[in-house]
């Protein structure tokens, strides 16, 4: 079935330690996102790539690292200077372009706790 | 930067009430999306409106995208407990060099009570 895979589903880390959260997507998407969700609150934008080998920052990229060598692929990694990395974080894809916007799909999430 | 504010936070209503949350931009947008959230879920598409002064129904749900396009709002109709979840509006700037970034507002948290 096409869709978007997110992994792991929950992951625990020491505080100073960098952790990688993988997103694959078989839906043929140009665009892909990383949403950042704290409990209660909305989804605030980490980063975003409308096409391989490109990416932009959203509103909140400090910290945060992303990389898009495969049209599949957008992972994140969240680094140690990220002070308050512990939250829901919500990769999703879309059909979107420069000037155009289409529905975006997500994947289930990855719940980061930092110890 | 482009700010979404979304109101209320929370609403609380008995089963078969009306329920209504707003979105309010800061600029004016190109469209305008709205997705629901269940409880440890992840967001799912449920409509997206481009033209000003725009009205799209989905059985009970009533979408409206304003005239300036810088404010919408989703009414749901006699409201089931399967109503329950997060709903979040989601927009995206008028300008062409807003491309394909989305920004989405806080959500309303909708509780039925049965």
């Amino acid at each position: 079935d096409g869709g978007i895979t997110q992994s792991p589903k929950y992951l625990f880390r020491k505080e100073g330690q960098n952790v990688t959260l993988s997103c694959e997507q078989n839906l043929n998407h140009d665009a892909m996102y990383w949403y950042r969700q704290d409990p209660g609150q909305g989804l605030r934008l980490i980063y975003y790539s409308q096409i391989v080998n490109d990416f932009q920052k959203g509103d909140i990229a400090e910290g945060y690292s992303v990389s898009r060598e495969k049209k599949e692929s957008f992972p994140l990694t969240v680094t140690s200077a990220q002070k308050n990395p512990t939250a829901f974080y919500l990769c999703a894809s879309s059909t979107g372009t420069r000037r155009h916007t289409g529905e975006l799909f997500f994947g289930e999430g990855s719940r980061l706790t930092v110890l | 930067g482009q700010q979404v504010m979304q109101i209320p936070q929370y609403q609380h209503v008995q089963e078969g009430e009306d329920f209504t949350t707003y979105c309010n931009s800061s600029t004016t947008l190109s469209n305008i999306q709205w997705y629901k959230q269940r409880p440890g879920g992840h967001p799912v598409f449920l409509i997206q409106l481009v033209k000003s002064g725009e009205v799209k129904k989905q059985k009970r749900l009533t979408f409206q995208f304003g005239e300036a396009k810088k404010n919408s709002s989703l009414h749901i109709t006699a409201t089931q407990t399967t109503d329950v979840g997060t709903y979040f509006c989601a927009g995206r700037g008028g300008q062409e060099t807003s491309g394909s970034r989305l920004t989405f507002g806080e959500g309303t948290q909708l509780t039925v009570n049965p």
